[in-house]
């Protein structure tokens, strides 16, 4: 089956700094991945679509200059939280599309940590 | 604005016994529905799917139905092991158009499967 991988699994920054968060699809090519965020006990919520070759598009709400997105082959799609915030920890989850483009096969997902 | 709702927010089934997760959705262009199982800290683990141009697909102990004048699906799962205890999330999307490969998350719901 197809493996969507991310790194890192979990990471703690301090307010104000970036972090980045890669996705891989391991053995298949994606153009185009998804990033989730998740609050506890909450819903995945979709924050923006990453497009290889081409400018993401993001969800109504999702501050585009703050999570900044990069597909930059058929297999890395990264994710930017710059100037982070406490309010910014959560859980990132990517997907990318299986054949056929119906099912979405997920990372294992990063936790992020904003001290 | 819930489009895709999981009213329970957990079930508890003996093992051996039949399990049966429901969700409900608003949004009457969504054409394809999955059922996702994750487990803390970790990415959706797929686990089945249905278009709505049918009403019930079947793959081992997992059974989606879709009843679409009821926007509504479901998962039964039979019979239930302890393994299968974890968070489901029911998710919708549209096929085609600018809304390719989109998911739309219900809320969840924990399934908790004893010996």
């Amino acid at each position: 089956g197809a493996v969507v991988s991310q790194h890192p699994s979990w990471v703690i920054c301090k307010s104000g700094t970036s972090v980045k968060i890669e996705c891989r699809s391991l053995d298949f090519q994606a153009t185009t991945m998804f990033w989730y965020r998740q609050f506890p006990k909450q819903s995945l919520m979709l924050m923006a679509t990453s497009n290889e070759g081409s400018k993401a598009t993001y969800e109504q709400g999702v501050e585009k200059d703050k999570f900044l997105i990069n597909h930059a082959s058929l297999t890395l799609s990264t994710l930017t939280v710059t100037s982070a915030h406490p309010e910014d920890s959560s859980f990132y989850i990517c997907s990318a599309p299986g054949q056929g483009g119906r099912e979405q096969y997920f990372g294992p997902g990063t936790r992020l940590t904003v001290t | 604005d819930q489009q895709v709702k999981q009213n329970s927010p957990s079930l508890s089934v003996q093992e051996g016994r039949i399990s049966i997760l429901n969700c409900d959705y608003t949004n009457s262009m969504f054409d394809y529905f999955l059922w996702y199982k994750k487990y803390p800290a970790e990415g959706p683990t797929f686990l089945i799917s249905i278009s709505s141009i049918k009403d019930k697909n079947e793959d081992g102990r997992f059974t989606v139905f879709l009843n679409k004048s009821a926007k509504h699906l479901s998962l039964h799962i039979v019979p239930s092991q302890p393994g299968d205890s974890a968070v489901y999330f029911c998710a919708a999307s549209v096929t085609g158009g600018t809304s390719y490969g989109k998911l739309t998350f219900g809320q969840g719901t924990i399934l908790t499967v004893h010996p």
